[in-house]
């Protein structure tokens, strides 16, 4: 079975100091890798997803991830964080067949809480 | 904007009422999911549509929980009799399977069961 592991669940931050999130996945093939924001009393926005290729993706609002398939991590980044990032983040993994076509069905971490200090 | 609608956003009820949650699903996505979130156990997959068919419903307690998909615009989660331990966010989300896996999430339904 799939699961993803978010180490930490609250990390702050000074405003414009760099990121990282940390996520720890268990899949037993490749797996479809994603990174979603929540911001109080709102739905799961898409960050970035990784699929296949290269191992660093980029995303929305200066995220990007790199996929480490020997550390079984996806870990997200940020160079400089904006108080507006301020929000609970969540990584998922999703199952694929052996054709690699994605069933969808996502497996989320317990998510980060991210605060950000002025 | 094509997103994913749910109603009601905030619903308060009495033990033992009945709750019924709805969503509606981006156009032309295939795959329908029901998640609730709490405090304690995060994210759990409830329960999955594609195709209006119902693929895995084994996160649901099937004594009281039941999840439908009368037509393709409308997937909806029925609650009944709710309890305390109900009180939640439920979000749908839905996809289109085969292409890029990932999940569109709605705003959310706050479930709070008195």
């Amino acid at each position: 079975a799939q699961s993803v592991t978010q180490p930490d669940i609250h990390i702050t931050v000074s405003e414009g100091a760099s990121l990282e999130l940390r996520c720890n996945y268990s899949y037993g093939a490749t797996p479809y890798l994603f990174w979603y924001v929540q911001s109080p009393g709102q739905g799961l926005q898409l960050l970035l997803k990784y699929f296949s290729g290269d191992t660093l993706v980029q995303g929305i609002k200066g995220f990007e991830a790199e996929f480490k398939r020997s550390q079984s991590s996806f870990n997200l980044r940020k160079p400089s964080v904006h108080w507006s990032d301020a929000a609970e983040y969540f990584c998922a993994v999703g199952a694929a067949n052996a054709g690699g076509t994605s069933y969808g069905k996502l497996t989320f971490g317990q998510g980060t809480i991210l605060t950000v200090h002025p | 904007d094509a997103r994913v609608t749910q109603t009601p956003r905030d619903k308060v009820t009495e033990m033992g009422q009945e709750v019924t949650m709805r969503c509606q699903p981006i156009l032309g996505h295939n795959t329908v999911f029901w998640y609730r979130q709490t405090m304690m156990q995060g994210l759990e997959l409830l329960a999955y549509f594609r195709n209006r068919a119902p693929l895995d419903d084994s996160g649901m307690p099937k004594d009281r929980f039941s999840a439908e998909m009368p037509d393709a615009t409308l997937a909806t989660l029925k609650i009944q009799p709710s309890e305390p331990r109900d009180s939640a966010v439920y979000f749908c989300a839905s996809g289109l399977f085969g292409f890029t896996g990932e999940l569109f999430f709605g705003e959310g339904s706050r479930l709070t069961v008195l």
